[in-house]
């Protein structure tokens, strides 16, 4: 069983309204991390934190803006999105997110967006 | 720049037939390995690592071993059966990155049939 927990399971969204997507772990883990997957794609990452700060954010539009409230919460804010930006959302997270030594990263269940 | 290579899908297979899903790998330095298992409308589970050359990674009956001359990391079951079903990933986190960065493949859907 996952030890991180995402909130909701299933979000359906209007493109002018605001949401936010809702992340877990009581692993004691440093780095979190966001995902988007596509069908049939491979996850694509979009936001890292490390130790609650943020540490790669790669070129994500800025309707999406995360926050990492303390080391075992990880939000994601979504405000005037797009239909193409419906897809699955991944949380994660790791031991230690800043030393690169292949660290196991554990992946929630998933939230999955639809925008309408 | 890193990269993974995974054989394209889906795999078609009967129950208690052999499976090898390929994967190589380009990286600089000393990449970790990873096997993702991502079943119908869930997240990705780790199915197993290697961190280290000649390592091989085990769990729930599948295997794969880290082979650095040839820079490949294949999954391999003796006998498949209808509920591992699902697409495996393929990916490798590379030392020199700063954080826990995966690189993955495009994935691989499994099919078993009864």
């Amino acid at each position: 069983d996952t030890e991180v927990t995402q909130t909701p399971k299933h979000l359906v969204m209007g493109m002018t309204n605001k949401k936010s997507l809702k992340c877990e772990q009581h692993m004691g883990h440093r780095a979190m991390y966001w995902y988007k997957q596509k069908a049939k794609k491979p996850p694509e990452l979009m936001f890292v934190y490390s130790y609650e700060k943020l540490s790669i954010n790669e070129s994500v539009p800025s309707r999406f803006s995360p926050e990492c409230p303390n080391s075992s919460l990880l939000n994601l804010h979504l405000h005037a999105l797009q239909p193409e930006d419906s897809a699955l959302y991944l949380c994660a997270s790791s031991q230690e997110g800043n030393r690169g030594a292949g660290n196991t990263i554990y992946f929630g269940e998933g939230s999955w967006l639809t925008v309408v | 720049g890193n990269s993974v290579t995974q054989m394209e899908g889906p795999v078609t297979l009967s129950e208690e037939a052999f499976l090898t899903i390929n994967c190589t790998y380009t990286a600089t330095g000393y990449p970790s390995l990873f096997w993702y298992v991502q079943y119908p409308g869930e997240g990705l589970q780790l199915l197993l690592k290697a961190t280290k050359a000649d390592d091989k990674g085990s769990n729930k009956g599948f295997e794969a071993t880290y082979r650095k001359e040839t820079t490949s990391f294949h999954l391999e079951k003796g006998s498949v059966q209808v509920s591992d079903s699902a697409v495996y990933f393929c990916a490798l986190s590379a030392a020199s990155y700063n954080t826990d960065k995966l690189i993955f493949g495009t994935g691989t859907r499994l099919q078993v049939f009864p």
